[in-house]
């Protein structure tokens, strides 16, 4: 059973479409994340939800639009798509608060390529 | 600010020999240190973390990582590296305040020669 899933794990698409992936974990955890790796491999955090709220958001264009239908769940969606969109996204989950450990839970990586 | 730096992009090894993988951070306070390993195609997978107590911690696979404040490091080891650890390596620093927020490095390309 994965822990962090995401789908679609490939997405190929043109330049000013809108995309969504998303994002569902079965760790019980209360707080879930979007990472970009960028071509040069580089993680840095976009957003991030703890029990359905935005607790951080990383000046991140309002074309990205995250939302968290519920604890397990958290969808991106980007709108008007850009060359420079294309890198792989990660999302992950973890347990925030008493007894948090801070750990990172990752999924496989969305790979999306804009054209 | 949070930094992590990881100052060797690429390191080539032989199997069987030993590795050490150089992390620095920046942080103001004690910092939550973290190394994930990532395969080609795959996720992070946590190989290891320090929050506090004792400064060498042991990981999965064989990797331990030392905890040393006064160089402002946290080094990944592995005394004997097989074919299946090339991948790339990230260290990462977290807030104690424990946001859930980890700053990574630019990961380091590790490479087994048979």
């Amino acid at each position: 059973d994965t822990a962090v899933s995401q789908t679609p794990k490939y997405l190929v698409t043109q330049m000013g479409n809108d995309k969504s992936i998303k994002c569902e974990q079965n760790l019980g955890h209360d707080t879930m994340y979007w990472y970009k790796q960028d071509s040069k491999k580089f993680l840095k955090i976009m957003f991030s939800y703890n029990n359905k709220e935005l607790i951080i958001n990383e000046t991140v264009p309002n074309r990205f639009s995250p939302k968290s239908p519920d604890k397990a769940h958290l969808n991106l969606h980007i709108n008007s798509l850009e060359l420079g969109d294309s890198a792989v996204y990660f999302c992950a989950s973890s347990r925030l608060g008493t007894g948090g450990t801070g750990e990172l839970f990752f999924g496989e990586g969305s790979r999306l390529t804009v054209l | 600010a949070q930094s992590v730096t990881q100052p060797d992009i690429h390191i080539t090894v032989s199997e069987g020999a030993s590795l050490e993988l150089r992390c620095n951070y920046s942080y103001g306070a004690t910092p939550y240190l973290f190394w994930y390993v990532q395969s080609p195609g795959q996720g992070l997978q946590l190989l290891l973390k320090y929050f506090s107590g004792d400064t060498l911690v042991q990981g999965i696979k064989g990797f331990e990582a030392e905890f040393k404040r006064s160089q402002s490091s946290f080094n990944l080891r592995k005394p004997s590296v097989h074919w299946s650890d090339a991948a790339e390596y990230f260290c990462a620093v977290g807030s104690s305040s424990n946001t859930g927020k980890l700053i990574f490095g630019q990961g380091t390309t590790l490479q087994v020669k048979p």
